[in-house]
């Protein structure tokens, strides 16, 4: 039973618009959020986080939304870039250890 | 800083061989992780040590899989016997100074493949 669900398994995008990647939980227990970037032959690398005491939370180009009542998070990435092309996984922290992560979402940024 | 340093990065065996994957943590992190990944599933975590402590193994998924922490700088994940299900990436993370910052680096993973 998949608590974090990423239900688009891919995502393309132009170069210079905004790119979207959702993420959808299960377990209201949840509460920090976060989102890792994977490029192919490598690991993780983690991207951007959101407590669940707040709603939204921006670093550079990248912004994570987090609506509680809906256990739905988002990542925009505006404005999108080819470097960008990449596969995120949405986590979710489950007590003090356990990141719960979803299936991914490939994106591909088109020149 | 190296990084956390997964050996090998392609393993291809037969099935029923017993398979050895290995993990290096970054320095002075004290939490280590391992995961598998599959399309179907995503990330799974398989156990987690602290201060090389197995705290929660309750990922993994069967007795053929066994993982140990003999030290702060080295961890070994086991398959004995392997099966054509296991093939997966697997990777290793490590973290330090407090979970709740996101601050879970992984290695580059290593790609079973059991025929």
């Amino acid at each position: 039973d998949q608590q974090v669900k990423q239900n688009s398994p891919s995502l393309s995008v132009q170069e210079g618009r905004i790119s979207i990647l959702n993420c959808d939980y299960t377990n209201s227990m949840f509460d920090y959020f976060l989102w890792y970037k994977k490029y192919p032959a490598e690991g993780p690398t983690f991207l951007i986080s959101i407590s669940s005491i707040k709603d939204k939370n921006e670093d550079g180009r990248f912004t994570v939304f987090l609506n509680k009542s809906a256990k739905h998070l988002s990542l925009h990435i505006v404005p999108s870039q080819p470097g960008d092309s990449a596969v995120y996984f949405c986590a979710c922290l489950s007590g003090t250890y356990k990141y719960i992560f979803g299936t991914g979402t490939r994106l591909k940024v088109l020149a | 800083d190296a990084g956390v340093i997964q050996s090998p990065r392609h393993e291809v065996t037969e099935m029923g061989q017993e398979v050895t994957l290995r993990c290096k943590p970054i320095s002075g992190h004290n939490s280590l992780f391992w995961y598998r990944q599959t399309m179907m599933r995503g990330l799974e975590l398989l156990i987690y040590f602290n201060n090389n402590v197995p705290i929660d193994d309750s990922g993994m998924p069967e007795d053929r899989f066994s993982a140990k922490m003999p030290n702060a700088s080295f961890s070994t994940l086991k398959i004995q016997p392997s099966e054509p299900r296991d093939s997966a990436v697997y990777f290793c993370a490590s973290s330090g100074g407090g979970l709740r910052n996101g601050k879970l680096f992984f290695g580059s993973g290593t790609q079973l493949s059991v025929l």
